[in-house]
């Protein structure tokens, strides 16, 4: 397979269980965030979005945290499965339209 | 959301050469923008492509090394020119519609200089 992710912090939790990946984003003047998911061999796929004058975001299965205050953004997935195992990035959007990426983290799930 | 064509999928070229990369997408799109991810790593934004001028480099980036064509709204090129073994990456096409409309992503170049 490809090497995404090889160099990324790691997150393994167990199958069923809630995961959290967490995002430090840069600049305080971003409006917009994304989370995206990268499977092996593929570009990366949206997963939620989050506007900054929002706080919460559901979706199936995912929930989007934003804390503007100290610049933070999580990303939690309710009863992980093994086909959310890849690499999660989370994007931020200043007012230039540019999408601007953070480090990222590799899920692992295990049995 | 829109679809993106992005070619080849993969590439083993010789060091000193330039390969280019086509970004087709089904539908008209405000914005292009070329990303470098490098192996292990998170996603670079190399450049914007803007249609009928020329394209926005970030930093880092320059246009004898990247050029970019954007000649419509469907339809960009990236070069990598004078290959060298640290432009081994995956180069990815990415396209949006602006703030809150999301920002989709080509399945990528695997390219490897050898």
């Amino acid at each position: 397979g490809e090497s995404v992710g090889l160099h990324l912090p790691t997150l393994s939790v167990q199958e069923g269980d809630n995961s959290i990946i967490n995002c430090a984003y840069s600049n305080s003047a971003s409006d917009y965030f994304i989370w995206y998911k990268q499977e092996s061999g593929k570009g990366p796929q949206f997963i939620i979005d989050i506007r900054s004058n929002m706080d919460k975001r559901q979706g199936q299965r995912v929930t989007v945290l934003l804390n503007k205050t100290v610049k933070h953004l999580s990303l939690q997935i309710a009863a992980t499965q093994p086909g959310d195992s890849a690499v999660y990035f989370c994007a931020e959007n200043t007012n230039t339209d540019k999408l601007i990426f953070g480090t990222g983290t590799r899920l692992q799930v295990f049995p | 959301s829109a679809v993106i064509s992005q070619k080849p999928s993969r590439d083993i070229c010789q060091r000193g050469t330039s390969l280019t990369i086509q970004c087709q997408v089904d539908s008209q799109v405000t914005m292009m923008f070329w990303y470098r991810q490098q192996p292990g790593q998170s996603l670079t934004l190399i450049a914007t492509a803007n249609q009928g001028s020329e394209a926005t480099y970030e930093s880092g980036f320059v246009i004898d090394k990247f050029p970019i064509s954007r000649p419509n709204l469907t339809f960009s090129t990236l070069t990598v020119s004078n290959m060298s073994p640290e432009d081994s990456s995956i180069y990815l096409c990415s396209v949006g519609e602006g703030l809150g409309y999301g920002y989709t992503f080509g399945s990528g170049t695997r390219l490897t200089v050898v």
